[in-house]
């Protein structure tokens, strides 16, 4: 069960747009649909922003996006605002029927 | 609304055990799986455990199985988690969360810290 891979920061300024990635392997991230994308604010519970690869919760702005390309799945901000800034992390379902969250992406608005 | 309270985290000695509990509230508690999930200080999120909704099936993450025990009342709407023979590196945020379609997570509690420390 090793954590999916994420990179540890990705930056932008306010107004531009942001990927960040997801990377498992099949028996995670690629044999599956079943992923999804939190956001956690320092100190704060994280937040469910994406599920089903690209759903968005009732609530959650549409300037957040998701998809999926085999093994990796990636999170897109577009209009990046100074609110966005957080911790994001991807989790999936496995083929052991358990679930694994990412390494954790820290993101900045310059 | 929807209430996720965690209680029972603190500090113990490695070797030893801690019983969490989640007091849930504001849904159908018994229509949904329910899910264990912990941050170590400064780390990232950790699945930890996951029961489905009539504790029919049941998983556990590789760093916990055989001592931990996740189980769930559903005449108190309430959720449990066992944790036996506690090592330092459990020391963590323990989440309480409820499931969505039983593959995501959508609600979370404010989690309960346990500390595992001599």
């Amino acid at each position: 069960q090793s954590a999916l891979t994420q990179p540890a920061s990705v930056s932008g300024s306010p107004g531009q747009s942001i990927t960040i990635s997801c990377t498992g392997t099949s028996s995670d991230v690629g044999g599956y649909n079943y992923v999804s994308w939190y956001q956690q604010h320092p100190g704060k519970a994280p937040k469910l922003m994406i599920y089903d690869v690209s759903n968005r919760p009732s609530g959650v702005s549409n300037r957040f996006s998701g998809s999926k390309s085999g093994n990796t799945a990636s999170l897109t901000i577009s209009g990046l605002q100074a609110e966005d800034e957080a911790d994001y992390y991807c989790s999936s379902y496995t083929s052991s029927s358990t679930h694994v969250f990412g390494t954790g992406t820290k993101v900045t608005v310059l | 609304e929807v209430q996720l309270v965690e209680s029972g985290g603190g500090l113990v000695q490695p070797g030893r055990s801690l019983r969490l509990s989640c007091a849930a509230s504001g849904f159908t508690f018994d229509d949904y799986a329910m899910y264990w999930v912990r941050q170590a200080p400064g780390k990232g999120l950790e699945w930890v455990s996951g029961i489905s909704w009539n504790s029919g099936s049941i998983g556990y993450a590789d760093s916990v199985k055989g001592r931990f025990t996740i189980s769930r009342d559903n005449a108190k709407n309430s959720l449990y988690l066992q944790m036996n023979s506690l090592r330092a590196e459990d020391t963590a945020l323990y989440y309480c969360v409820k499931s969505l379609a039983y593959y995501y997570f959508d609600y979370w509690g404010q989690g309960t810290l346990v500390t595992v420390s001599s």
